[in-house]
């Protein structure tokens, strides 16, 4: 069975800091990854993916991830948070058409 | 281009009772979802739809709960009878094969079951 795991429910940065979300993934192959973010009272919005292209993932408002895997994980970084990305991070794995969430992890970014 | 549409937006309703939600997804994408988010869970899916076919509905309550979509458009996930575990925010989703199944999600609807 697929499954996702995201180390760490929540996560607190300073603002200006680097944030570092972790998630790993258990598939026999390698699935299609995903990342999205959600703000309060709305639905989930896609960050970024990987599709087997290149391994590091480059998406919206300044996030990338890298698929390594070895190590079967696709971890989500900025280099400097803002207060703006404060929210929820869900990463997921999409397989034969089939689609896995984590548990998300609750980004809260400090002045 | 128009979002994934869901509506109501909040439902109250009380234990034992009936309940329905609208999904409208992108045009043109074959693949609709269903998920269940529970209150700091990750979304959980209910049903999946490819076209007006299901692809998968292992974890929805069948006893409870129900779900179409006809013309392959247009979705309707219903509830009957309530629960209070149910209380929950439903959310739709669509997809395209040709994008890589990237979702595009509703807003989202809010039941508190009471």
């Amino acid at each position: 069975a697929q499954s996702v795991t995201q180390l760490g429910s929540h996560v607190s940065v300073s603002e200006g800091a680097l944030v570092l979300l972790r998630c790993n993934y258990s598939s026999s192959v390698p699935p299609y990854l995903f990342w999205y973010v959600q703000y309060p009272n709305q639905g989930l919005q896609l960050l970024l993916k990987y599709t087997s292209a290149a391994t590091l993932v480059k998406g919206i408002n300044g996030f990338e991830a890298e698929f390594k895997k070895s190590e079967t994980s696709f971890h989500l970084t900025k280099p400097s948070a803002h207060m703006s990305d404060a929210a929820e991070y869900f990463c997921a794995m999409t397989r034969a058409g089939k689609s896995t969430f984590g548990d998300g992890t609750t980004l809260t970014v400090k002045p | 281009e128009a979002g994934v549409a869901q509506s109501p937006r909040y439902k109250i309703i009380e234990k034992r009772q009936s309940v329905a939600f609208w999904c409208n997804p992108i045009s043109g994408h074959a693949t609709l979802y269903w998920y269940q988010q529970i209150l700091g869970q990750g979304p959980k899916l209910l049903i999946q739809f490819q076209n007006n076919g299901v692809v998968d509905d292992s974890q929805l309550p069948k006893d409870r709960f129900s779900a179409e979509r006809l013309k392959g458009v247009d979705s309707t996930l219903k509830i009957q009878p309530a629960k209070l575990e149910d209380s929950a925010v439903y959310l739709c989703a669509s997809s395209s094969r040709l994008l890589s199944y990237e979702q595009y999600f509703g807003p989202g609807t809010r039941l508190t079951v009471t």
